[in-house]
């Protein structure tokens, strides 16, 4: 099956510093979601992006689809940004019209002040 | 607008015992699905479906059930608990199955 990698796998910040995180996948997906799971394992969800650039506020992704890779970009990190970051890939799914995520392993983020 | 809403939140089961964790979704979405999450990992898809009356295995299914009882709710059934299905369960929901995900806040399950 399809495989998800994400990097780095832990990061530490400075309060204001940025960063960018990287999401690898090893076949054609249909789209892609970031999600930020916050410390009380909420998972949130960040950006819907098949391809190209989105932003809001802070926050920023990117897609690359025909290089298949994601970027997630944190500037100005608060301390509210740490937790897990997650990409998930979405594929077609067995019987339907459905289809599922595939996660990566995930970036844990810890934003110092 | 809950959104999808996962009931019990905790839960500590001896070997052995049964249990089901509750999902339902107020979105009138047709899709749903139940992960489980452990330390370190991300996400894994245990089972989802389409659609009220379907259902498909994911990633990780064995030692579990799932009944999608309407289209509002999907439970997922633990006939005999294991130490190993010590988890962090969540469910989620999509109108669009290749769009965007809306998570449940988890349901903590340990088996001792």
């Amino acid at each position: 099956g399809i495989q998800v990698e994400q990097s780095p796998p832990d990061l530490i910040l400075q309060e204001g510093a940025n960063s960018t995180l990287r999401c690898n996948f090893s076949d054609s997906v249909n789209n892609l979601q970031w999600f930020h799971q916050n410390p009380w394992g909420q998972l949130i969800n960040l950006f819907y992006i098949p391809s190209g650039t989105k932003q809001n506020g802070r926050l920023s992704a990117t897609t690359v689809a025909t290089e298949r890779y994601s970027l997630l970009y944190i500037s100005s990190s608060q301390t509210t940004d740490s937790g897990v970051y997650f990409c998930a890939v979405i594929v077609q799914g067995g019987s339907g019209n459905t289809g599922k995520l595939i996660f990566g392993q995930g970036t844990t983020l810890q934003v110092k002040p | 607008n809950a959104g999808v809403t996962q009931t019990p939140k905790f839960q500590v089961l001896k070997t052995g015992q049964s249990m089901t964790l509750q999902c339902a979704q107020d979105m009138n979405h047709n899709s749903m699905y139940w992960y489980r999450q452990d330390p370190g990992m991300g996400l894994r898809l245990i089972y989802y479906s389409a659609s009220e009356g379907t259902t498909d295995k994911g990633e990780v299914p064995n030692g579990y059930n799932v009944s999608r009882l309407n289209k509002r709710e999907f439970s997922l059934r633990l006939e005999s608990a294991a130490p190993s299905q010590t988890s962090v369960y969540f469910c989620a929901a999509t109108r669009d199955p290749l769009g965007g995900y809306t998570f449940g806040s988890g349901t903590r399950l340990t088996v001792v």
